[in-house]
C-alpha cells in the first residue's frame, strides 16, 4: 500500500530564510506526487505536482519540489519565506491520475520575524 | 472562478441527530472524493465516486455513514445517528477526467457533535 511520511510535524523559520519540507513516499512504481497547502479554516490548495519528466517542478507562490527516485523523496523548497507562508503543508501520492490521494500527516510551518 | 462548494461550512448538532453535508463539484469534473480531517488521524479518505458510481467507500463506518451522488452536480455525505467522535472537518474534492489531473478541494464542513 502507498504511504507518505512527513518527518517534521512543526517547523519554525525566520522570515526571509530558506525552507525545505521533507516528504518520503512508499510505492512500487513511479507515483504521482503533490504538495498542498492549508491555511487555518481553509481547504487545501495545490502548490505543485509531479507526474513525469523534469524532476524539478515549479509551483505557485515561489515553491519548488524535486523528485528523487533513489531516495523516494519529494521535498518542497522555497528560497525566501514570507510571513504569509505560515500554514500546514501536506505531501500526497497517487498511483494514477484522478484516484484518491494518500496524504502525509502534514508539517505545520511557523514564520517568525 | 471554478471551485468546489460545500455546505454548510459549520454544523453543530446533538448526538443522535442526522447530519447531511453537501458538495457541488466543479462543472465537468467526473470524480468526487470525501475526506475527513482530524488532529489524530489527519486526512482520511471516506469514499469516492466516478461518473456518480461509488468506487470505494471502505473508509466509511457503514452502519452510520452513507454517501450518494443524486446527480452530477451534487454529492452528499450523511451521518445517522451522529456521535461525538464524528466531530471533524469533512472535505469534498473533485477531479476532471484524465490521467494527469489533480483534486480540487472545497472549504470543508466543520462538524461538531455534542
Amino acid at each position: 500500500a502507498q504511504s507518505v511520511t512527513q518527518p517534521d510535524i512543526h517547523i519554525t523559520v525566520s522570515e526571509g530564510a530558506s525552507l525545505e519540507l521533507r516528504c518520503n513516499y512508499s510505492y512500487g512504481a513511479t507515483p504521482y506526487l503533490f504538495w498542498y497547502v492549508q491555511s487555518p479554516g481553509q481547504g487545501l490548495q495545490l502548490l505543485l505536482k509531479y507526474f513525469s519528466g523534469d524532476t524539478l517542478v515549479q509551483g505557485i507562490k515561489g515553491f519548488e519540489a524535486e523528485f528523487k527516485r533513489s531516495q523516494s523523496s519529494f521535498n518542497l523548497r522555497k528560497p525566501s519565506v514570507h510571513w504569509s507562508d505560515a500554514a500546514e503543508y501536506f505531501c500526497a501520492v497517487v498511483n494514477s491520475g484522478n484516484t484518491p490521494l494518500v496524504f502525509g500527516k502534514g508539517t505545520r510551518l511557523s514564520v517568525i520575524a | 472562478d471554478a471551485r468546489v462548494t460545500q455546505t454548510p461550512r459549520h454544523k453543530v448538532t446533538e448526538m443522535g441527530q442526522e447530519v447531511t453535508m453537501r458538495c457541488q463539484p466543479i462543472l465537468g469534473h467526473n470524480t468526487v472524493f470525501w475526506y475527513r480531517q482530524t488532529m489524530m488521524q489527519g486526512l482520511e479518505l471516506l469514499a469516492y465516486f466516478r461518473n456518480r458510481a461509488p468506487l470505494d467507500d471502505s473508509g466509511m463506518p457503514k452502519d452510520r455513514f452513507s454517501a450518494e451522488m443524486p446527480d452530477a452536480t451534487l454529492a452528499t455525505l450523511k451521518i445517522q445517528p451522529s456521535e461525538p467522535r464524528d466531530s471533524a472537518v469533512y472535505f469534498c474534492a473533485s477531479g476532471s477526467p484524465g490521467l494527469n489531473t489533480e483534486a480540487f478541494f472545497g472549504q470543508g464542513t466543520r462538524l461538531t457533535v455534542v
